[in-house]
């Protein structure tokens, strides 16, 4: 079966640089989802899209925006990147709000 | 205090053994997670339950709303089990409310 696909999988930036990450919900699904998992961390909310709207907001930062385009894959923009950023990013999918799939993250470093 | 914890935050146990992690949440809530991770690696869903009782092969998690509890038991152990099982809570609009996590390490 199809499951949540992000690209890329790994990510190197340098401070200040900008990033984009995507994900590609399990086809069908209309809710994804973005978390933040710093090293040694639990993951943390960021934020999620519901049919191309944002639905709900965590923890994101102003310097990150996010997305979710007519095809309802989502994609989260970083601007002037921290080394504190350097974490592992999940997306995950959902239809409506029932069970979350996760994709296999994106492990960004900020050196 | 987090919302949700669990307990133990680490255990070991020897192959065949009978696993229990549990979690215990302080909202009101509509549904809970069972997350895998590997080390460095994805989480993938074990179970969504907000009633009851769901079971998938050597896994069963259980739930009671009244007492704000769920349990997470895996039978007959295997090394191949070793990760962290992460509870997570859907409390009201908010997505989810992640636990600590347990680490487990199955040795044969």
């Amino acid at each position: 079966a199809a499951g949540v696909i992000q690209s890329p999988r790994h990510l190197i930036k340098e401070k200040r640089e900008t990033a984009t990450l995507k994900c590609y919900p399990i086809p069908r699904h209309d809710t994804v989802y973005w978390y933040q998992q710093g090293p040694g961390q639990d993951p943390q909310f960021l934020i999620s899209f519901y049919e191309k709207m944002q639905s709900d907001k965590g923890s994101i930062p102003d310097r990150f925006s996010a997305q979710q385009f007519s095809d309802y894959h989502s994609e989260l923009n970083m601007s002037s990147l921290e080394l504190g950023d350097s974490a592992l990013y999940f997306c995950a999918s959902s239809l409506g709000r029932y069970e979350q799939f996760f994709g296999p993250g994106t492990r960004l470093t900020v050196l | 205090k987090n919302e949700v914890e669990q307990s133990p935050q680490n255990l070991t146990a020897q192959e065949g053994e009978f696993i229990t992690i549990n979690c215990s949440y302080s909202v009101g809530i509509s549904a809970l997670h069972w997350l895998q991770q590997h080390p460095g690696g994805g989480i993938v869903s074990l179970f969504m339950l907000s009633s009851g009782k769901k079971k998938h092969g050597r896994l069963i998690a259980t739930i009671n709303i009244q007492e704000k509890h769920s349990s997470l038991h895996i039978t007959a152990s295997h090394p191949r089990d070793s990760a962290v099982y992460i509870c997570a809570v859907y409390s009201g609009n908010t997505p989810l409310v992640f636990g600590k996590g347990t680490r487990l390490s199955v040795i044969a």
